[in-house]
């Protein structure tokens, strides 16, 4: 069955540095991949969407990072700030598939 | 301002009834989405409607129906079949029938079983 892994711990960083946040996915060829946050009690909002054609996608202090071969995204923040702080998670859709499949999301807290 | 609402916030359901949670948006969306997240865990497709009239079960279906009369409405009902239904509930809609396009999400109905 298609399985979609972040990390299974949750992240904590300084604020300042760089968050790097792991989408790993077996069984699948996604087309597209993407990146959601999502903060206590609320509904997940799009950050970024990446092609399998691309191997980067960046957008302010955001980074996603595609690799096909390795069936990984990364996804990275620079700068983290406290406010910075949410689930985020991972969502993959196949070219023949009839759905977006989501991950069960990594919990990020940027200490200040 | 556009978007999507969800009403109520929290809902409680007596054993051995339907309930029914609403789903509205104002985006000029094509498709809605229902999903179910339940404590760290992902989101789980319970049903879709690409286009007014006519909705797909996800991988989740058993125990809910939804409708689509309408293109800005897309209601959801559990129903007493799911047994377990206390979950946090999404709804979410897209530009286009493909479901490869980014999703809008609303701000979510908690429900919780009495």
């Amino acid at each position: 069955s298609q399985k979609i892994e972040q990390n299974s711990e949750a992240l904590n960083i300084q604020e300042g540095k760089t968050a790097t946040l792991t989408c790993n996915y077996t069984n699948y060829s996604p087309a597209y991949l993407q990146w959601y946050r999502q903060d206590p009690g609320r509904g997940p909002v799009f950050l970024l969407l990446i092609r399998e054609n691309e191997k980067e996608k960046r957008k302010e202090r955001l980074k996603v990072t595609f690799d096909t071969t390795l069936k990984q995204s990364l996804f990275h923040i620079t700068a983290s700030q406290p406010a910075d702080s949410a689930t985020y998670l991972c969502a993959l859709d196949e070219g023949s598939a009839r759905q977006l499949t989501f991950g069960s999301g990594t919990q990020l807290t940027v200490l200040p | 301002d556009g978007g999507i609402t969800q009403s109520p916030k929290y809902l409680f359901r007596k054993e051995g009834q339907n309930v029914t949670l609403s789903c509205e948006q104002n985006l000029n969306h094509d498709a809605m989405y229902w999903y179910r997240q339940d404590p760290g865990q992902g989101l789980r497709l319970i049903y879709y409607s690409q286009i007014v009239n006519d909705f797909q079960k996800g991988d989740i279906a058993e125990g809910y129906s939804v409708s689509r009369e309408k293109k800005e409405s897309f209601p959801l009902t559990v129903t007493s079949a799911q047994k377990n239904p206390t979950a946090f509930y999404l709804c979410a809609s897209s530009i286009g029938g493909g479901l490869r396009e980014t999703q809008y999400f609303g701000p979510g109905t908690r429900l919780l079983v009495l």
